[in-house]
């Protein structure tokens, strides 16, 4: 069983586009994550949400909307793509006791966006 | 005051030899030392974590190092295999609020 999915794999898509990835975790956990992971494996956080909240919102442009339907999925939502968007975006979750983050954080596979 | 300044950027060694990476902080105010591991094309995976009022953890060929009035924290891996050969993150835990990661390590062990 995977512990966290994410879709689609890879997306190559045109400059200005609009599109979504999809993130699921059946681990039960209360607390997910959207990072991005450039061409350097710099690793950076954008998003969490805990219980359907939002509750970090690092400095990524408005173009970029975080969508929690439930606890067990978040989306990440890409409008006007650009080439700098291009990276690798991670989904993670974790099981937060109230606001605390753990440093325990399960991954899943990684979207490829390529923006051409 | 956030970052977490990881080397070197990348590492080769001998199967059987010891792989060290070394991570330094300044921020007292960090919470937990966790390092991942990221094999390509696969998400980062927790390898072991220390808390700060720790020396030392141990965990089979892994061993995390702490030094805190260095503020720094290192991890060892004995007996490196060409199976360990990934990209190694350490992370430093803010106020339990998130995490601050190194810029990665890339490990290339040798058979």
């Amino acid at each position: 069983d995977t512990a966290v999915s994410q879709t689609p794999k890879y997306l190559v898509t045109q400059m200005g586009n609009d599109k979504s990835i999809k993130c699921e975790q059946n681990l039960g956990h209360d607390t997910m994550y959207w990072y991005k992971q450039d061409s350097k494996k710099f690793l950076k956080i954008m998003f969490s949400y805990n219980n359907k909240e939002l509750i970090i919102n690092e400095t990524v442009p408005n173009r970029f909307s975080p969508k929690s339907p439930d606890k067990a999925h978040l989306n990440l939502h890409i409008n006007s793509l650009e080439l700098g968007d291009s990276a690798v975006y991670f989904c993670a979750s974790s099981q937060s006791s109230g606001q605390r983050i753990p440093y325990e954080q399960y991954f899943g596979p990684g979207t490829r966006l390529t923006v051409t | 005051q956030q970052q977490v300044k990881q080397s070197p950027q990348s590492l080769i060694v001998q199967k059987g030899g010891i792989s060290i990476i070394n991570c330094a902080y300044e921020n007292t105010a960090f919470d937990y030392f966790p390092w991942y591991q990221q094999f390509p094309g696969k998400g980062p995976a927790l390898l072991i974590a220390i808390r700060p009022d720790v020396s030392e953890k141990k965990e089979g060929r892994f061993t995390i190092s702490f030094n805190k009035s260095a503020k720094q924290f290192s991890l060892h891996i004995m007996d490196s295999q060409p199976g360990d050969s990934a990209t190694y993150f350490c992370a430093a835990s803010l106020h339990h609020r998130k995490l601050i990661w190194g810029l990665g390590t890339s490990l290339a062990v040798n058979p």
